[in-house]
């Protein structure tokens, strides 16, 4: 089976330039997630997606991120434009319902200059 | 509003040793699960463990166990015959019933020496 896939696993940008992330969930998993994990701590949610529609976008600071899941598969996760303080892992995950088992793609690695 | 909380920022332990890294959480549900993720260099999220909050029996997964206190919320990982693939950052995770997004603790460095 395959997981999580998300690209670039790398990527870095100058301060105010913009940059998109993909995801592509396993097969079938209803619910997606972007997590931001900045260095020495512990992934925070940016925003849950069920199918096509949003869950909970709480903590996703809208006026420079967005996100999108067209037709409730793929995910992109967009910033424009970049502060320093965005320099971070941002992970995808997905799972088949909410609360279940998660499962996490690799990573991208972002550093803004 | 729930929170997760390691108080141990980094670990050692011997290669065939026993090592437990500790856990605390705060929520005012009753039915919720609690995960133990590894997160490697590599920076992969890997699920150790789960524990669902309304089992009394403790999670285990081969050289993984839990111990699960629900009325103190202490969650604990106890890694079994250690190895030196075992190194990693280790997370403790919540989760609601609801199926919210997982609240994550700030993690445990655990190193592994020959």
């Amino acid at each position: 089976e395959a997981g999580v896939a998300q690209s670039p696993r790398y990527k870095i940008i100058e301060k105010r330039q913009s940059v998109a992330f993909w995801c592509n969930p396993i097969s079938g998993h209803a619910t997606l997630y972007w997590y931001q994990q900045i260095l020495g701590q512990g992934p925070k949610l940016l925003i849950q997606f069920q199918n096509n529609g949003v869950v909970d976008d709480s903590q996703l600071p809208k006026d420079r991120f967005s996100a999108e899941r067209l037709k409730g598969v793929d995910s992109t996760l967009k910033i424009q434009p970049a502060k320093l303080e965005d320099s971070a892992v941002y992970l995808c995950a997905s799972s088949l319902i909410g609360g279940g088992k998660q499962f996490f793609g690799p990573g991208t690695r972002l550093t803004v200059l | 509003a729930q929170t997760v909380t390691q108080s141990q920022p980094e670990m050692s332990v011997q290669e065939a040793e026993t090592v437990t890294l500790s856990c605390t959480y705060d929520t005012s549900e009753s039915d919720y699960y609690l995960f133990w993720y590894k997160q490697p260099p590599s920076r992969q999220m890997i699920l150790v463990i789960r524990q669902e909050a309304y089992k009394q029996q403790n999670a285990t997964e081969n050289r993984f166990s839990v111990n699960f206190q629900k009325a103190a919320k202490s969650f604990s990982l106890k890694i079994s015959d250690s190895q030196l693939g075992d190194a990693a950052m280790y997370f403790c995770a919540y989760v609601n019933q609801a199926g919210t997004a997982l609240i994550f603790g700030k993690g445990t460095t655990l190193s592994v020496s020959s």
